[in-house]
């Protein structure tokens, strides 16, 4: 099983709706957690940090689930730049701070 | 802002030729990383340091190495260039504190013929 896994979609979704992503990971002494966004032939940037009561940025939720070991993230009202790839990012606090990522969710936001 | 820089953005080149990767951050950032990506294969941590002079091995860090000189700069280096090793290369830097993100370079495509 890999440490942190996605599903890969692609979701291809209208605008205005709301788009939510799932991502697990393994190692129950993970620590911190992160959501990334990846345009096409561009590096990661974060979007968010995942906090353990759940947290909102504007029109994206993050969630944190400890007990089922995953992480959500939810987006309403999709603009059509919101589409990207959104990757979800592990650590423990024993690993020094090494991110492990998972493969990313292809999300397509169409007129 | 600089953050961190890689260069170069784009290279070619041939089997078995050596090169340098180069990564340098301004922003006294304890930790550095090195990344390849591949399709399908998400991210994957080739190096990572934790502070100058210590560096330890990441998920594939074969056929690479890297040092830490300085707490600015943290050079990849391919030894003998591989076809396998066709990818883009992103650099990433963070805070010491574990619970802090990674900011990312703009990367390195890398092309090995």
């Amino acid at each position: 099983r890999k440490e942190v896994e996605q599903d890969p979609g692609p979701f291809n979704v209208p605008e205005g709706a709301t788009v939510a992503f799932n991502c697990t990971y393994s190692n129950s002494a993970s620590q911190s957690f992160f959501w990334y966004r990846q345009d096409c032939r561009k590096e990661p940037k974060l979007l968010m940090s995942v906090y353990s009561s759940g947290n909102e940025d504007g029109r994206f939720t993050a969630q944190l689930n400890r007990a089922s070991q995953y992480i959500s993230l939810l987006i309403r009202d999709s603009k059509l730049s919101d589409s990207a790839t959104y990757l979800c990012a592990v650590n423990t606090i024993t690993s020094y701070g090494k991110l492990t990522f998972g493969q990313g969710t292809i999300l397509t936001v169409h007129p | 802002n600089a953050g961190v820089t890689q260069t170069p953005k784009f290279q070619v080149l041939k089997t078995g030729q050596s090169m340098t990767l180069q990564c340098a951050q301004d922003m006294n950032h304890e930790y550095m990383s090195w990344y390849r990506q591949d399709p399908g294969m998400g991210l994957r941590l080739i190096h990572y340091s934790v502070g100058a002079g210590i560096t330890d091995q990441g998920e594939v860090p074969n056929g690479y190495n890297v040092s830490r000189s300085t707490t600015e700069d943290f050079p990849l280096r391919l030894l003998s260039a591989a076809p396998s090793q066709t990818s883009v290369y992103f650099c990433a830097s963070k805070p010491g504190s574990s619970n802090q993100p990674q900011h990312f370079g703009d990367g390195t495509r890398l092309s090995i013929l």
